[in-house]
């Protein structure tokens, strides 16, 4: 079985320009999550999907990000204009959809976004 | 609002010893789950343990085992018989039996000496 996958692995941008973070779950896994950690932080919970809808996005720091995750498969998150405090590691996560259980999360390797 | 603190930047072990991670949270919940998650260098993150809250047996999975002390509200991951492959940043995380987020501590960069 695939793991979650996420592209680009690296991205380096100037401030002002816009990036597109992609993220592939696991087969079948109708909860998809995006978390970030900033340098030396903690990893930082951003929104959360079930399938294709917004469940929780208490984390998105502003409205320069947009996250989406049409027909509920695979999701992007998009800064637009990035800022350098958006530099960090951007990780996305997924698990099944169930309403008890531990709820664990796989994740993927993450994009390392820097913003010059 | 819950926390996750994990006072120990790095650690070093030599190989074949045993280190133990230190992590505690804050909560006043009285279930939930508690994880820990290992992230090799340019690795995706994957899942050492988990121990959920009512259950008072700490989790072992092979070298790897938790101290829960729910009263103190502390989880520390003992890894036995260090690897070289052991070497990785480790991330200690919380979820509320309520909802999908986790909370997670700044981690501990292990490195493991020959």
């Amino acid at each position: 079985e695939a793991g979650v996958t996420q592209f680009p692995s690296h991205s380096v941008i100037e401030k002002g320009q816009t990036v597109t973070l992609r993220c592939d779950p696991i087969s079948g896994h109708d909860n998809l999550y995006w978390y970030r950690r900033v340098m030396g932080k903690e990893i930082k919970f951003l929104l959360h999907f079930v399938k294709e809808s917004k469940q929780d996005e208490s984390g998105m720091p502003n409205n320069r990000f947009l996250a989406e995750r049409t027909g509920g498969t695979y999701s992007t998150l998009k800064v637009q204009p990035a800022e350098l405090e958006d530099s960090g590691v951007y990780f996305c996560a997924s698990s099944h959809l169930t309403s008890g259980g531990d709820g664990t999360q796989y994740f993927g390797p993450g994009t390392r976004l820097t913003v010059l | 609002a819950q926390t996750v603190t994990q006072s120990q930047p790095e650690m070093s072990v030599q190989e074949a010893e045993t280190v133990t991670l230190s992590c505690t949270y804050d909560t006043s919940e009285s279930d939930y789950y508690l994880f820990w998650y290992k992230q090799p260098p340019s690795r995706q993150m994957i899942l050492v343990i988990r121990q959920e809250a009512y259950k008072q047996q700490n989790a072992t999975e092979n070298r790897f085992s938790v101290n829960f002390q729910k009263a103190a509200k502390s989880f520390s991951l003992k890894i036995s018989d260090s690897q070289l492959g052991d070497a990785a940043m480790y991330f200690c995380a919380y979820r509320s039996v309520g909802t999908y987020k986790y909370i997670f501590g700044t981690g501990t960069r292990l490195k493991v000496l020959a």
